[in-house]
This record gives structure tokens, C-alpha cells and sequence, in this order.
């Protein structure tokens, strides 16, 4: 596609469900990151994909979330037992390597109840 | 302390005038790049303008230029003629990255709302 595509765009759950949020990046863009942005908040980094190398997972508040990125394309991140503060909009940006400038995709809108 | 700094509050400018967005940022790093992002109440982020710390004149795209002061640890964003499209937040973002660019992470500030009057 000609940019970054997410699904679903918006997401409501309900407290202790598992969900699952996908990332499409720009074909060819061999990086991928995530970030959360709460209400009325910057973006806080969660984790980035760089080709084979093993992914930065420093950002990631708690082992309820994790991330895969399959055949260096599609990604998705899980979150597990989900609590009513990781409802926020979840964005996935991708770039052609390291260093460059960061396409962003429309974004995850994700609501606890 | 915190890496990326916009503590102006709400920001008003009248259209077809110039207003500048203030941002400060933290770091130990030699070479790191400085971001501008605009986000409009649709949600996207939307690239604006980019510095990189070795670069020795100011960023510009189109009405958009950087007034980078390195020694000052600033990296304003300023809007010439403004349009009531710019209406919107915008965010300073900064990525530190060693020589092999190994840490390409962004970390961005809250944010500055600015709106446009006609």
C-alpha cells in the first residue's frame, strides 16, 4: 500500500481480554516501531524492528505486552490480561532503515472497559 | 530530567502571520537528529521538518523552518503565514543514535496546541 495501515482502527474490550493489534508498513521499509499515545500525551516508544536484528523491547511497560514482527513485514502486538490504563491509541511508524525519517499509520484506537 | 521539553501552553496565531513553537531537549549524545510532527484532530502524524545535529544550517521545508541553537539545546519550529489548516498539536521529537544509528527510537514531547484564528 502506499503507507502505513493498522487494524483494527478503533478496539474496545473488556478488562482481562487479550487483543491483538496489526501493523502494515510501507513495503520496503525495513524498520517498524510502535508507540502509545495516551490522552492528551506525547508518544511513548514501546519497541522497534530493524531487520534480523533482535528487536529493541526496552519501552514496553510490563511482560503483558510483546510484539512480532513475521517475515520482516506484518507485525503484531499482543497484549495480554488487559487493564483499563492500557487504553490509549497505539500508532506503528516504519522508515527505510535506521535513522531516517518515521512514516506513521492512522493508528489503533484501544478502550478498556 | 525529561529529554524533549514544549512548555507552552495553548498557542494562538492569527492567519497569514508567523508564530514560533518552543522546543528543548536533553542529551549527552554528539549526533543525534531532531523531529517536527504535526498531528491534526484526525490522529495522523504528519512529518514536518528534520535537523540533524552536525548540520550547520537551519531546516527548512516550504513554510516551515528550525531554528536550531545547538549551545542553547533548542530546536524551535517556526510557521510562517499561517493557515487555518495548521491548526493542530505539534510535537519535537529527538532521536539519539550512536555512529552505527543503533538506537533510532523517538522520544517526543507533550505537545503544543496551536490554533489558527481567521
Amino acid at each position: 500500500g502506499a503507507g502505513v495501515s493498522q487494524s483494527p482502527s478503533n478496539k474496545v474490550t473488556e478488562k482481562g481480554k487479550d487483543v491483538e493489534l496489526r501493523c502494515d508498513p510501507i513495503s520496503g521499509h525495513t524498520a517498524l516501531y510502535w508507540y502509545r499515545q495516551s490522552l492528551g500525551q506525547g508518544l511513548e516508544f514501546l519497541i522497534y524492528f530493524q531487520g534480523n536484528s533482535a528487536p529493541d523491547k526496552s519501552g514496553l511497560p510490563s511482560d503483558r505486552f510483546s510484539a512480532e514482527r513475521t517475515g520482516g513485514s506484518v507485525s503484531t502486538l499482543t497484549i495480554q490480561r488487559t487493564q483499563q490504563e492500557d487504553s490509549a491509541v497505539y500508532l506503528c511508524a516504519s522508515s527505510v532503515g535506521l535513522g531516517n525519517e518515521q512514516f506513521f499509520g492512522p493508528g489503533t484506537r484501544l478502550t478498556v472497559l | 530530567a525529561q529529554k524533549i521539553t514544549q512548555t507552552q501552553p495553548g498557542m494562538f496565531v492569527q492567519e497569514k502571520e508567523a508564530v514560533t513553537l518552543d522546543c528543548t531537549y536533553d542529551t549527552s549524545d554528539q549526533s543525534y537528529g531532531l523531529f517536527w510532527y504535526k498531528q491534526p484532530s484526525s490522529g495522523e502524524m504528519i512529518f514536518l521538518i528534520y535537523q540533524g545535529s552536525y548540520d550547520e544550517q537551519n531546516a527548512t521545508e516550504g513554510r516551515y523552518s528550525l531554528n536550531f541553537q545547538k549551545a542553547r539545546k533548542s530546536a524551535n519550529l517556526v510557521i510562517s503565514a499561517s493557515q487555518l489548516g495548521d491548526s493542530a498539536m505539534y510535537f519535537c521529537a529527538m532521536r539519539e543514535s550512536s555512529l552505527t544509528g543503533a538506537n533510532s527510537k523517538l522520544t517526543f514531547g507533550k505537545g503544543i496546541t496551536l490554533s489558527v484564528r481567521p
